[in-house]
């Protein structure tokens, strides 16, 4: 099994511009879960989807985030506009029902300069 | 609100001794997982929980549950440098999202 896939690992970019971050779950999995991780706040949840629908986006700090999921094998997480605030590792884990063990993919390490 | 907090924060230890972190949750969960984070790496599960006084092992590491007192501890037995990381809890919350600590990072000298 390839695990949770993220692309791209790295992402530089300035102020004002999109970010479409992209994971591919597990097959077979019907949970995704997108996270942010900074040394200030720590691990943060933004979005959830269970069988592809969001069941809870309150982690999603503003309406500049945007997720969607419009299959079973993918997702995205888009920041528009981007800004440096928004600096941080973006992780994706799947798990194969929600109240299940959570696996992550590699992350994405996101700059906004 | 579910709350789940690790002791301590940051731990640094020399080879071959024994440590113990803590993590304790503030309201009832079915299940306790714990995970690994290399630096600059993603987390990686390593238990899951799911009854009172469960206990699992792997190597070095033994992690416990007592649900009653609402406390995971895992125990670091004659530890080594590779096991260097930050250790995350995480316990059920409300709609099934994981509820997290803060992680514990753990430098383990030679």
């Amino acid at each position: 099994d390839a695990g949770v896939i993220q692309s791209p690992r790295h992402e530089v970019t300035e102020m004002g511009q999109e970010v479409t971050l992209r994971c591919k779950p597990i097959s077979g999995h019907n949970s995704l879960f997108w996270y942010r991780q900074t040394m200030m706040r720590g691990l943060e949840l933004l979005i959830y989807f269970n069988n592809n629908v969001p069941i809870d986006d309150s982690g999603m700090p503003e309406d500049r985030f945007s997720a969607k999921m419009p299959n079973a094998s993918f997702s995205t997480l888009k920041i528009q506009p981007s800004e440096p605030r928004d600096s941080a590792v973006y992780f994706c884990a799947s798990s194969f029902v929600a109240a299940d063990t959570q696996y992550f993919g590699p992350g994405t390490r996101l700059t906004v300069l | 609100e579910l709350k789940v907090e690790q002791n301590p924060l940051f731990l640094s230890m020399q080879e071959g001794k024994n440590y113990t972190i803590y993590c304790n949750y503030s309201t009832t969960s079915d299940r306790l997982y714990w995970y690994r984070q290399d630096p600059g790496k993603s987390l990686e599960s390593l238990f899951v929980l799911l009854s009172n006084g469960a206990v699992k092992q792997e190597g070095r590491l033994m992690a416990s549950l007592d649900t009653k007192a609402r406390l995971s501890t895992l125990h670091i037995t004659a530890a080594v440098h590779d096991l260097s990381a930050t250790y995350f809890c995480a316990v059920d919350g409300s709609n099934y999202q994981l509820i997290w600590g803060a992680g514990t990072k753990l430098i383990i000298k030679p």
